[in-house]
């Protein structure tokens, strides 16, 4: 079952901040964020392991709540090279290291002037 | 330089006829997947494999073939095209424990035309 990310599309000044969930009908056992932006690769944001750990990238913090199988995306004092598609992963069937890794529909985030 | 490369980038062809997208890594990667992206429906898994001659299917195989004789290369193989398959397709790489513990890293994608 594809995690559900919300929301779809977000619209931000610089310096404002965002938050983008993604959310699972199953148990997670780790979760994936990417980011995409137009016409290019995904790159890799971070990776969080069940135990509720917060980890950072920049000014880019996520946070994996176990309990709602759910994780967030926090983007602090956005900057316009935030702007693009964010993505976030998790395992099919929420076990561990089976290789099949279904993504969100992703959450387009645009940072304006 | 660390890279997952594909080829072609972008590919224009006709139903039925047979083509194949290479994907190479050189970073001794383990595991290898393939994804394809359609606008609203994010990225989707059509095969991956966890190390050499370790092959499974993802989400939608259905029409695609792949094989691992190499570590380094993971090709995806349309045997007979249709226009369904008509997608921007990626394909990554990591290190072992690809689906959970491992970044994966993405090639810069091949963008399919079927007709």
């Amino acid at each position: 079952q594809q995690p559900v990310q919300s929301p779809q599309a977000v619209i931000l000044r610089e310096g404002e901040d965002a938050v983008i969930n993604c959310s699972s009908s199953k148990a997670l056992y780790s979760v994936h964020w990417y980011r995409q932006k137009h016409g290019e690769a995904p790159v890799f944001l971070m990776i969080l392991l069940k135990g509720g750990e917060q980890k950072g990238h920049e000014k880019i913090s996520a946070s994996f709540n176990e309990k709602k199988q759910q994780s967030s995306l926090y983007l602090t004092a956005s900057q316009l090279s935030y702007s693009g598609t964010y993505f976030c992963g998790t395992e099919k069937n929420g076990s561990s290291n089976t290789g099949k890794l279904i993504f969100g529909q992703g959450t387009t985030l645009q940072v304006k002037p | 330089e660390a890279q997952v490369t594909q080829n072609p980038r972008y590919l224009i062809t006709v139903t039925g006829k047979k083509l194949t997208v290479t994907c190479s890594q050189n970073m001794n990667h383990e595991y290898m997947s393939w994804y394809r992206q359609d606008p609203g429906l994010g990225l989707r898994q059509i095969y991956y494999s966890m190390n050499v001659e370790v092959t499974d299917k993802g989400d939608v195989p259905e029409g695609y073939k792949v094989s691992r004789k190499e570590k380094r290369n993971f090709p995806l193989i349309l045997e007979s095209p249709s226009p369904n398959q008509t997608s921007l397709y990626f394909c990554a790489s990591s290190l072992v424990g690809g689906g959970s513990y491992q970044p994966q890293h993405f090639g810069d994608g091949t963008r399919l035309s079927i007709l």
